[in-house]
């Protein structure tokens, strides 16, 4: 299953509204997660099952889902957010992986 | 709080094997799916594979026959075996703990929701 993830790098200003999204292949039903990684370190979980907040994320991410369409959103972006995204399903084996977002200051 | 630690050789020449081992410190160990996922410049994330508490192993078929994932319940460790590695080997290695959150017939599917730091592996000659 492939994941096509957009726009791949984004220039935004604190306190922006930002929106990534990630389409997949095929039917995936709701089994995507977005992960945030840093320069150097491990990704990490945000969100699954399409919208369901991971432990201890801030409430300003959240994530939809419009068939194969999922989006993960910032609702007020904070400079602590400056990093890349992914999305991941974990619908079927292999589990795959979109391309990433960088999201960089404007 | 569950920290997974890793550790492996970094630098191999052609032909070699790659050997990673994710140690897992403070939580459990039953009950998980442990993965290994890689990271290059050039391709991304890719998930290797995983195995279960019960060692069954699941693989990424674009590696399936190279990779061995394994584990040992007795120290905690999760092990990943690369055999005949090239340049196009070169990556971060990560292991991950999947938590899984459906169960349905016979089929579960699981979240990466704790991560190890990665391992920098080169193959050059």
């Amino acid at each position: 299953i492939q994941l096509t993830q957009s726009p791949s790098s984004l220039s935004a200003s604190v306190g922006d509204r930002v929106t990534i999204t990630c389409r997949a292949s095929q039917d995936i039903s709701g089994y995507l997660a977005w992960f945030q990684q840093k320069p150097g370190t491990a990704p990490k979980l945000l969100i699954y099952s399409t919208s369901v907040l991971q432990s201890g994320v801030p409430s300003r991410f959240s994530g939809t889902r419009s068939g194969t369409d999922f989006s993960l959103t910032i609702s007020s972006l904070q400079p602590e957010d400056f990093a890349t995204y992914f999305c991941q399903q974990f619908s079927s084996s292999p589990l795959t992986f979109g391309g990433g977002t960088k999201v960089e200051i404007k | 709080q569950v920290q997974l630690q890793q550790r492996g050789a970094g630098l191999l020449k052609p032909s070699e094997t790659l050997s990673v081992t994710c140690v897992v410190y403070g939580g459990s160990f039953s009950g998980y799916y442990w993965s290994w996922i890689r990271q290059s410049p050039g391709e991304g994330l890719e998930w290797i594979g995983d195995v279960n508490e019960s060692g069954t192993s699941k693989y990424n078929p674009s590696l399936k026959s190279r990779v061995a994932v394994s584990l040992d319940k007795s120290k905690k460790e999760i092990s990943l075996n690369l055999a005949s590695v090239t340049a196009a080997d070169t990556a971060v290695y990560y292991c991950a703990r999947g938590r899984v959150v459906e169960a349905r017939w016979g089929l579960y599917r699981y979240i990466l929701s704790v991560w190890g730091q990665g391992t920098t592996v080169t193959v050059s000659s």
